[in-house]
């Protein structure tokens, strides 16, 4: 069975303290990747998509990566509006989205 | 910026009833789709609709679920008899036939069946 898995589930930061978030996975037949960052009572916001191994995408303080078993989402010197639940998920299918638990980041100023 | 709008935020409901769920996609998006988020747990897929038809679903979207394009800009989603593990957050995505499936979320409609 195709999987999606996140650590760690919580993430608590100071203010400009970088760190890492991994999304690993177990695919068949992996179409793509993407990142998505929910705040609470929210719908996903889309981040990055990724497609092949070696790919690395960047917006602002955010850097995802890609492997051929799991991604990184580095987050630079945050701050805290970075503070959100950050949800990788995985389509293995035409369209279909197979999610992750998320990663709940918390930055504290 | 274009952005998907479901409505209503909010829906009680008694079990056994029928609700609708609604959802305006972007405007030049094709394909539509049902998540739901039950409190605590995933987003879960529940189904995919393009040209008129379902194109994929989940073992989730029985017989009790239905969705539709009534017309050339809202999509729905029908709960013909709720239950009370139906209670979710149920968002609406769209995405178009060129970004290679990347989905944009709608804001939710907070699903509670007592």
């Amino acid at each position: 069975e195709d999987q999606v898995t996140q650590s760690p589930e919580a993430l608590r930061l100071q203010e400009g303290e970088s760190s890492s978030l991994n999304c690993s996975y177990t695919v068949s037949g992996l179409r793509g990747l993407f990142w998505y960052r929910q705040d609470p009572g929210k719908g996903p916001e889309f981040l990055f998509t990724l497609y092949s191994a070696g790919e690395e995408k960047e917006k602002e303080r955010l850097k995802a990566t890609l492997t051929k078993k799991e991604s990184f989402l580095h987050i630079t010197a945050p701050k805290p509006e970075d503070s959100a639940t950050y949800l990788c998920a995985v389509q293995f299918s035409a369209r279909q989205l197979t999610f992750g638990s998320g990663t709940q980041l918390t930055v504290l100023p | 910026e274009p952005e998907v709008t479901q409505t209503p935020s909010h829906q009680v409901t008694q079990m056994g009833q029928e609700v609708i769920l609604r959802c305006v996609p972007i405007s030049n998006h094709l394909y539509f789709y049902w998540y739901r988020q039950i409190l605590g747990q995933k987003v879960e897929f529940l189904v995919s609709f393009y040209n008129n038809e379902i194109s994929e679903k989940s073992e989730i979207f029985d017989d009790q679920f239905s969705v539709e394009r009534p017309d050339g800009s809202n999509f729905t989603l029908k709960i013909r008899s709720t239950k009370l593990e139906d209670s979710a957050m149920y968002f609406c995505a769209s995405s178009d036939l060129t970004g290679r499936g990347v989905l944009f979320f709608g804001s939710g409609t907070q699903l509670s069946v007592l």
